[in-house]
């Protein structure tokens, strides 16, 4: 069973900071890997979706890497800025499958301070 | 734009109502899904429909039926709300399952308190 692991839970830096997100998880047969951003109480923003074949994509300030073999993906923001502040949530569709029975990781809440 | 619309942001029910949530997708997708989210547990999926009238069962069925009777809308169902069923529920759809290209778009999220 698929297992997805965001590691920290919790982030805060200052305005300005580069950082970076990881995501790992333990079946590495997987078709794509997504990353969405989640305001509180709201639902899921998609930031970006790495397909299996690529090694990274990039979304303005947002850079996602893909090493399948390692089982691990990393977020990378620069220049963080305090409207950044939010959940980030990798997810990845079940080994060999579509893409619908998504597995998240609980997620990592980041705080970008002013 | 896809949209993706909740019925509620906000819900307050009592042990053993019947509850109806509504999720309606303006973008003509094959498939819908209905997650509940709770602290410490993460996004979980309790359905899925690929099409209209099919659904299937996803990790957390129990307590929760699902109808789709038309390619836009998909209701949950709690048939006899208890309050462990207290979460934040939510909607998201996607316009296939095959190739591994499209992502899932989320409703807003509709926050259900069971007394």
């Amino acid at each position: 069973k698929q297992e997805v692991t965001q590691i920290p839970a919790a982030l805060s830096v200052p305005e300005g900071e580069n950082l970076v997100l990881n995501c790992s998880f333990t079946d590495s047969a997987i078709y794509n890997l997504q990353w969405f951003r989640q305001d509180p109480g709201k639902g899921l923003t998609s930031l970006l979706l790495i397909q299996s074949s690529q090694r990274e994509q990039t979304s303005g300030r947002l850079n996602a890497s893909l090493d399948k073999s390692s089982g691990r993906s990393t977020l990378y923001i620069a220049a963080s800025q305090p409207g950044d502040s939010a959940t980030y949530l990798c997810a990845v569709p079940p080994s060999g499958g579509s893409n619908y029975k998504l597995t998240f990781g609980k997620g990592t809440l980041l705080t970008v301070n002013p | 734009d896809v949209k993706v619309t909740q019925s509620s942001r906000y819900l307050v029910k009592r042990t053993g109502e019947k509850v109806f949530l509504e999720c309606v997708q303006d973008m003509d997708h094959e498939n819908m899904f209905w997650y509940r989210q709770d602290p410490g547990l993460g996004l979980r999926l309790i359905y899925f429909s690929y099409d209209v009238k099919m659904k299937e069962k996803g990790d957390i069925p129990e307590g929760y039926s699902v109808s789709r009777e038309k390619k836009e809308r998909f209701s949950l169902i709690l048939e006899s709300a208890s309050t462990n069923q207290t979460s934040m529920y939510l909607c998201a759809s996607i316009p296939s399952v095959a190739g591994g290209t499209d992502t899932q778009y989320f409703g807003p999220g509709t926050r259900l308190t069971v007394l």
